[in-house]
């Protein structure tokens, strides 16, 4: 399968632990997005790289949550001290950003579902 | 502020019939829209964009700047077609970044 992957699929763990998701992107994609999506609601942004740089950050995203995209290739998400509303989906994306600009469609992948206790 | 309103959160039709999900916007500029669609036990897929002015599986959507709407319309709904369906708007200068509607799902009966 050459999609995007996400480990683990399914995290469950108790309120103060920390937590970590990794996303393998499709090979060549050089933009890395995530995404957090509760319960009846649509994904929402989160932060996104473009290569190993990180250009955004969500007002969402507390000092709690630290991603990482080291090579640029596969990134990292943790969550530190998590707590019952950290309970989501969390979806990673990626795409292939041309340099002469345009849009570019995202490939998501299965997402990882944490549960916080 | 930057919003993408789908007012609908359960859409049933019956095989055959005409399937609307409406989509509204709000967005200072030129937004690019889109429409995602996740089938049960599959991960969220592009179905069709804005730019592409393209009919994807039937679906068509049509922008209406003067009514910032983006709803997405097939003639004759088909039961492979229930799905959960996301709007979504990238702005010109956030190129890429996505901000989804809370969605609609789509249950077509025979």
């Amino acid at each position: 399968d050459t999609g995007v992957s996400q480990n683990p699929r399914h995290k469950i763990t108790k309120r103060g632990q920390n937590v970590t998701f990794r996303c393998d992107p499709i090979s060549e994609h050089n933009r890395l997005y995530w995404y957090r999506q509760t319960l009846g609601q649509g994904p929402e942004f989160l932060t996104y790289f473009q290569n190993e740089a990180q250009l955004e950050k969500s007002r969402l995203l507390s000092d709690r949550f630290s991603a990482e995209r080291p090579k640029g290739s596969f990134s990292t998400l943790e969550i530190q001290r998590t707590e019952q509303g950290d309970s989501a989906m969390y979806l990673c994306a990626s795409s292939l950003k041309r340099q002469r600009g345009g849009w570019e469609t995202q490939y998501f992948g299965p997402g990882t579902r944490l549960l916080v206790l | 502020a930057q919003r993408v309103t789908q007012p609908e959160k359960l859409l049933s039709v019956f095989k055959g019939a005409p399937v609307e999900l409406k989509c509204n916007y709000s967005y200072s500029g030129s937004p690019e829209l889109f429409w995602y669609v996740q089938y049960s036990r599959q991960r969220l897929q592009l179905l069709l964009r804005h730019i592409s002015r393209e009919s994807i599986k039937g679906f068509t959507a049509d922008l209406n700047k003067g009514e910032t709407s983006f709803h997405l319309k097939k003639p004759f709904a088909q039961e492979e077609d229930s799905a959960m369906y996301y709007c979504a708007l990238s702005g010109r200068l956030s190129w890429g970044k996505l901000q989804f509607g809370a969605g609609t799902q789509v249950v077509v009966t025979p």
